[in-house]
């Protein structure tokens, strides 16, 4: 059983074209996030959600545009996609019910994203 | 604010030989530290994770690490390299704990290499 399963794995794209990811984790979770890796392999917060509300949001364009249907699932919608979106984007679920933060993420096999 | 420094982008050891990777982190208040490991076109894998109490911390695999508070360092280390732990490992800081979720600020990376 996949904890936490993106899709598609890869996504080939030419630039200026709209795509999303798909991400759901079958934890039950309350918490999911994006991050993104770039090609030096650093990895940054983009998005969280808790119980499909926003409370992280980091320095991103915006034409990144998250979205929570439900708890299990937080998909990633790209605008417009320019050559410097190329990156491996993961998915991440938590659960932090003590509110003390000392539980781990849960990645996601990841998104290579290539753009055209 | 928060910052992970991993100093060593490359390590190479031969197989069975013993390993350390460092990381030193900037958190102001008692951090909540994390090694993760991913494995080539993985997503990332949680091996240890340090929050309070004893400071040599054991993870999967073998790994274990330890927390040295003056120094502001959390390395990991493995007595016996197999080849199977070829990959790239990241250290994390658990900052900012907003609503249940965790930002994980993450280091460069250490990418290992195991000769034979």
């Amino acid at each position: 059983d996949t904890a936490v399963s993106q899709t598609p794995k890869y996504l080939v794209t030419q630039m200026g074209n709209d795509k999303s990811i798909k991400c759901e984790q079958n934890l039950g979770h309350d918490t999911m996030y994006w991050y993104k890796q770039d090609s030096k392999k650093f990895l940054k917060i983009m998005f969280s959600y808790n119980n499909k509300e926003l409370i992280i949001n980091e320095t991103v364009p915006n034409r990144f545009s998250p979205k929570s249907p439900d708890k299990a699932h937080l998909n990633l919608h790209i605008n417009s996609l320019e050559l410097g979106d190329s990156a491996v984007y993961f998915c991440a679920s938590s659960q932090d019910p003590m509110g003390l933060a000392n539980t781990e993420a849960f990645f996601g096999q990841g998104t290579r994203l290539t753009v055209v | 604010a928060q910052s992970v420094t991993q100093p060593d982008i490359h390590i190479t050891v031969s197989e069975g030989a013993s390993l350390e990777l460092r990381c030193n982190y900037s958190y102001g208040a008692t951090p909540y530290l994390f090694w993760y490991v991913q494995s080539p076109g993985q997503g990332l894998q949680l091996l240890l994770k340090y929050f309070s109490g004893d400071t040599l911390v054991q993870g999967i695999k073998g790994f274990e690490a330890e927390f040295k508070r003056s120094q502001s360092s959390f390395n990991l280390r493995k007595p016996s390299v197999h080849w199977s732990d070829a990959a790239e490992y990241f250290c994390a800081v658990g900052a900012i704990r907003i609503q249940g979720a965790q930002k994980l600020v993450f280091g460069q990376g250490t990418r290992l290499t195991i000769n034979p």
